[in-house]
């Protein structure tokens, strides 16, 4: 069974600061991406960050990266330098190569403290 | 480039209503997916079709729900009859699946459902 699991409901961060969302997954298969949405108070689901489950060097995207343990089956999000536009809904999830069916964690709300 | 494409944003209906929700999907996607938000069960895949053939409709609560995609830039998802608890946050997403892989999914704006 394909699975993933966002073991923080909720985080607050002050601004300016780091934070780090976590997420593991579990699957068989050895081929997959994995990805971090972004679901602020407008509902949209925006995508922050992708990994291609193959690549060792871990994902960047500006002020976000991911800390990517394909042994370990964890993908975690950084967000350095937080800002108040970060405040949103986090969503891991991946997609694996011989199934085109994504699979979603139950999200980490979190908020940017001024 | 136009994202996905969702109509209507809004919806009211009274219970019993049959309630038809469209989607456009972004342009060479062939993989269409919905999706129903709420808060006690988060999100929730409801269908998804390949090259408009659906795949798995596992997620599809009830006989009252059905989806339809009857061309690649065109797809459906009705409820009839509709209920108060299928209030919730309707989403569509498309992505683009090729031989050994698939790329990113990108979701429309959503409809959000209210069932009196």
């Amino acid at each position: 069974a394909q699975t993933v699991t966002q073991s923080q409901p909720e985080m607050s961060v002050q601004e300016a600061e780091t934070v780090t969302l976590s997420c593991t997954y579990d699957t068989s298969e050895s081929n997959y991406y994995l990805f971090w949405y972004k679901q602020p108070p407008s509902r949209q689901m925006i995508l922050v960050i992708r990994q291609e489950a193959y690549k060792q060097q871990n994902a960047t995207e500006n002020r976000f990266s991911v800390n990517f343990q394909k042994a370990a089956k964890s993908f975690s999000l950084k967000i350095s330098d937080s800002q108040l536009g970060d405040t949103a809904m986090y969503f891991c999830a991946f997609v694996t190569y011989n199934f085109n069916k994504f699979y979603f964690g139950s999200g980490t709300k979190l908020n940017v403290k001024p | 480039d136009a994202g996905v494409i969702q109509s209507p944003r809004h919806e009211v209906t009274e219970m019993g209503q049959e309630v038809t929700l469209r989607c456009k999907p972004i342009s060479g996607h062939n993989s269409l997916f919905w999706y129903r938000q709420t808060m006690m069960r988060g999100l929730e895949l409801l269908i998804y079709f390949n090259n408009n053939v659906p795949i798995d409709d596992s997620g599809m609560p009830e006989d009252r729900f059905s989806a339809k995609m009857p061309n690649a830039s065109f797809s459906t998802l009705k409820i009839q009859p509709s209920e108060p608890r299928d209030s919730a946050v309707y989403f569509c997403a498309s992505s683009l699946a090729y031989a050994g892989g698939t790329d990113t999914q990108y979701f429309g704006p959503g409809t959000r459902l209210t069932v009196l």
